[in-house]
């Protein structure tokens, strides 16, 4: 099968622009997640979504963070204005569902560099 | 309310000798458990899970992981590293309970490296 499919690898953008990332999960996984993992530490879990609804957002940044999965597929992440302290790594993942025995399979991830 | 502590930040082991990557959980209900493994420029890559089968599970690469609910431990063991080994290794848990969200947590994380 297919992986997660994440666009694009790397990103350098100036402090105050605004950015999108892209994520195309596993064909049939209902539960999709994006997590932020800054250099030297585990994954940060910013939203979880099941199907096209928002299970869990409670460390999205919300003044500047924002994510969408229109029809339960494709997902976008976008920040704007961007911080430095956003450098990281975006991870994409997504599970068949969201029970305890379905494990997360992740993207490469997209490398920000904010400058 | 879970939480995964990984024990050794840093685990450097010679080529060829046997690996011990530690961890420990608590969780609310019987959990699940992974261990996922990254190398650099990389996304996480399963290695196992534990789902209350089989208290001893076997992973990809030789890898395997024994559950233990009396220690409420989870280690990774390798008999004997290679050259490819030397990645980070995260430890995750995620409680079963009933209904409702069960949230994944990730333990902090443990760089294997690997002497030739």
């Amino acid at each position: 099968e297919a992986g997660v499919a994440q666009s694009p690898r790397y990103k350098i953008i100036e402090k105050r622009q605004s950015v999108a990332f892209w994520c195309n999960p596993i064909s049939g996984h209902a539960t999709l997640y994006w997590y932020q993992q800054i250099l030297g530490q585990g994954p940060k879990l910013l939203i979880q979504f099941q199907n096209n609804g928002v299970v869990d957002d409670s460390q999205l940044p919300k003044d500047r963070f924002s994510a969408e999965r229109l029809k339960g597929v494709d997902s976008t992440l976008k920040i704007q204005p961007a911080k430095l302290e956003d450098s990281a790594v975006y991870l994409c993942a997504s599970s068949l569902d969201r029970g305890y025995n379905s494990p997360l399979h992740f993207g490469n991830g997209t490398r920000l560099t904010v400058t | 309310a879970q939480s995964v502590t990984q024990l050794d930040s840093h685990v450097s082991v010679s080529e060829g000798t046997p690996v011990l990557l530690r961890c420990n959980y608590s969780s609310s209900y019987s959990p699940s458990l992974f261990w996922y493994v990254q190398h650099p420029n990389k996304g996480l890559q399963l290695l196992l899970k534990y789902t209350s089968a089989a208290t001893l599970v076997k992973g990809i690469n030789g890898f395997e992981a024994e559950f233990k609910k009396s220690e409420t431990s989870f280690h990774l063991t390798k008999p004997s590293a290679h050259m490819s080994d030397a990645a980070e290794y995260f430890c995750v848990v995620r409680p079963s309970g009933t209904g409702g969200y069960q949230k994944v947590t990730f333990g902090t994380g443990t760089k294997l490296q690997v002497i030739p």
